[in-house]
């Protein structure tokens, strides 16, 4: 099966940079996306790493190394929009990439 | 234009009742999804289907019967519903899966109550 692990909560100030780690088991996949979503609302995509590396997407970063089963996502200049829950997923080789796997979340709190 | 558009946005519905929750996708996308959101926040796969074709049932109890009458449209009826079905469907949808992006298109949710 996969398990991916996030922390549950991070708090951090307006302006800031934060980093939130996915450490995952997983026995294959085809890559690591993050998602976000905001309280009530839809889950929305935000970066995918298909190979090793960073992955830059304005404030937005995703790093993913297959060897150390680890990836993040770092946000720059945080704003109090991005306050929201951020999710890592894969798609297991198991699943011919159709069951795409979610992490346990991580909700973020961005204070002034 | 909503690119997944899923009915109603709320449910509440007494144990035991059927219910029904349709979903519609105007990007020509050809794997539609449904996924479950519990109270944790935890988003758990429940079926996968690719035009129109099911071809992930992730072990969810056969109260819940999906329906892909064409391959952009994926409904969801439940039969016989309990407490622990309350939760936040969310239909999705994306192009040949998700390995080529890793994106999916998720609808606003569903939010079902079961009293």
């Amino acid at each position: 099966g996969q398990s991916l692990e996030q922390p549950s909560e991070v708090t951090a100030v307006e302006g800031a940079i934060v980093q939130i780690n996915c450490t995952y088991q997983t026995s294959g996949f085809y890559g690591l996306s993050w998602y976000q979503q905001h309280d009530g609302g839809a889950p929305t995509f935000l970066s995918y790493n298909a190979l090793d590396g960073l992955e830059e997407t304005g404030r937005f970063s995703s790093f993913l190394s297959r060897s150390d089963s680890y990836g993040y996502l770092l946000l720059q200049e945080l704003q109090m929009k991005d306050s929201a829950s951020y999710f890592c997923a894969v798609a297991p080789y198991t699943g011919g990439g159709n069951k795409l796997t979610f992490g346990t979340g991580t909700q973020l709190k961005v204070e002034l | 234009d909503t690119a997944v558009s899923q009915t109603p946005k709320y449910l509440v519905t007494q144990m035991g009742n059927d219910k029904s929750i349709k979903c519609e996708q105007n990007l020509g996308h050809d794997t539609m999804y449904w996924y479950k959101q519990d109270s944790k926040k935890f988003l758990k796969i429940m079926f996968s289907y690719n035009n129109k074709e099911l071809i992930i049932n992730e072990t969810v109890p056969n109260r819940f019967s999906p329906k892909s009458p064409d391959k952009a449209h994926l409904n969801l009826h439940i039969n016989s519903l309990e407490l622990g079905d309350s939760a936040v469907y969310f239909c999705a949808s994306s192009q040949g899966g998700a390995t080529n992006t890793g994106e999916l298109f998720f609808g606003e949710g569903s939010r079902l109550t079961v009293l």
